[in-house]
């Protein structure tokens, strides 16, 4: 079954640091570029992040990561290729970071997101 | 930067057709991408390319681009295609992907 599961959301204090995490089952994880999106209370889809990962011959030869302006410099994405999981080390949180997280991958060379997991709620409160 | 316009609300009648348009200048030069998201569920594409539909997407959906505006379009409307629907670039400008501020869409 082809499907992306996030976890590692919850409550945490202005100021602190969360990681949430995505697990990919169903697909080649490493053959993907993968995002995170987020959604605030109400509001619409925020593109947060992205991730692609080169392969020449089955080596590992580089990765390439874009923040969105927002969370440049706070928040960190980055991959395990050999446990199929997608991480989103995020530092300094505000109120403004409170939302849905989703993960959603995109087939090699695309623009468009063509799966999403079911999202993980990151709220940040005192 | 980039910013996809999209009108906040929709009204269609069942069975007529709704559409949902997505302005920026020269969004025909790029390839545009439609989702639609169900509240309390995650997004589901429902247009790629365009004017691509993925496995699994009615023919009832169909989209189009040209100049400045990208078209969702909606045949024989039904309860089920309540949604919200969000438009979607990739800015090679800034690498960033751009999401439009989302449509409300309500079957009467």
């Amino acid at each position: 079954q082809v499907q992306l599961v996030e976890s590692g959301g919850g409550v945490v204090q202005p100021g602190g640091s969360l990681r949430l995490s995505c697990a990919a089952s169903g697909f080649t994880f490493s053959r993907h570029a993968m995002h995170w999106v987020r959604q605030a209370p109400g509001k619409g889809l925020e593109w947060v992040a992205f991730i692609h990962y080169y392969e020449n011959n089955k080596f590992y030869v580089g990765s390439n990561t874009y923040y969105a302006d927002s969370v440049k410099g706070r928040f960190t994405i980055s991959r395990d290729n050999s446990m199929n999981t997608l991480y989103l080390q995020m530092n300094s949180l505000s109120a403004e970071d409170t939302a849905v997280y989703y993960c959603a991958k995109s087939p090699p060379d695309a623009g468009y997101l063509n799966l999403w997991g079911q999202g993980s709620l990151v709220t940040v409160s005192s | 930067s980039y910013v996809l316009t999209q009108p906040p609300s929709v009204p269609v009648a069942p069975g007529q057709t709704a559409r949902i348009t997505c302005e920026e200048n020269n969004i025909g030069s790029k390839s545009v991408h439609w989702y639609q998201q169900k509240p309390g569920q995650a997004p589901v594409l429902v247009v790629y390319d365009d004017s691509d539909r993925p496995s699994g997407i009615p023919d009832r959906f169909s989209g189009s681009s040209s100049g400045n505006t990208a078209t969702l379009t909606i045949s024989r409307a039904e309860a089920g295609d309540e949604a919200d629907y969000y438009c979607q670039v990739w800015d090679s400008s800034s690498a960033h992907w751009v999401f439009g501020g989302g449509t409300k869409l309500t079957v009467l």
